[in-house]
């Protein structure tokens, strides 16, 4: 069964540094979002993406984030500057229409800043 | 704004048995979609079922159903038979039929199958 994949798995960082998350999502999916889940707490929606734009982000979603589409198969979330409080797992999902159709997720990247 | 709401934090059940995880959410539409996902300790999240709002027979994937009581804004999930591999989080959420393609998440029930 295809599955979405993210990049690395666990990501270690100095505050201030610049960080790039990667997802490789289902090859006929449309639509693609990026979660985050401090640990311990909810999954939060972080952005939604489609027809390469940002179709919907939330308020955690500020200026240190940034979502790219740089070929026909690679799906990245940047953090500009990281703080402490990135600190969390970061999933991408995909999904191939709207509606119910159901958002498919990898396996998450933990992302410790230091 | 969508809410969801789990109020149990944490279950356990003895293995064979069978469990159910409440969700409750609330929203002023009319149509949308109702999901459950499994997280387990790896961390993963896996969609294990979902549930169409215009539809009003409950959603069932093998050992695991939904009541969903649309009125009453309720959403539980019944697992039948409960095996060691049922031990996770498991989150629910909504999602709008309407261009809001976000996943609302609850904040999960931990549940555990004891031996």
């Amino acid at each position: 069964e295809p599955e979405v994949t993210q990049t690395p798995s666990h990501q270690v960082t100095q505050m201030g540094q610049e960080v790039i998350l990667r997802c490789v999502p289902i090859s006929n999916h449309l639509y693609f979002y990026w979660y985050r889940q401090i640990l311990g707490q909810k999954v939060e929606f972080l952005v939604s993406f489609y027809n390469n734009e940002i179709s919907e982000k939330s308020e955690i979603f500020d200026d240190q984030f940034s979502v790219e589409r740089p070929d026909g198969s690679n799906f990245t979330l940047k953090i500009r500057s990281t703080k402490l409080e990135d600190s969390a797992m970061y999933f991408c999902a995909s999904s191939g229409g709207q509606g119910g159709q159901p958002q498919h997720f990898g396996d998450g990247t933990r992302l410790s800043i230091l | 704004a969508q809410t969801v709401t789990q109020s149990q934090p944490e279950m356990s059940v003895q293995e064979a048995e069978t469990v159910t995880l409440s969700c409750t959410y609330d929203t002023s539409e009319n149509n949308y979609y109702l999901f459950w996902y499994k997280q387990p300790p790896s961390r993963q999240m896996i969609l294990v079922i979902r549930q169409e709002a215009y539809k009003q027979q409950n959603a069932t994937e093998n050992r695991f159903s939904v009541n969903f009581q649309k009125a009453a804004k309720s959403f539980s999930l019944k697992i039948s038979d409960s095996q060691l591999g049922d031990t996770a989080m498991y989150f629910c959420a909504f999602k709008s039929n309407f261009g809001n393609e976000k996943l609302t998440f609850g904040t999960g029930t931990r549940l555990t199958i004891i031996p």
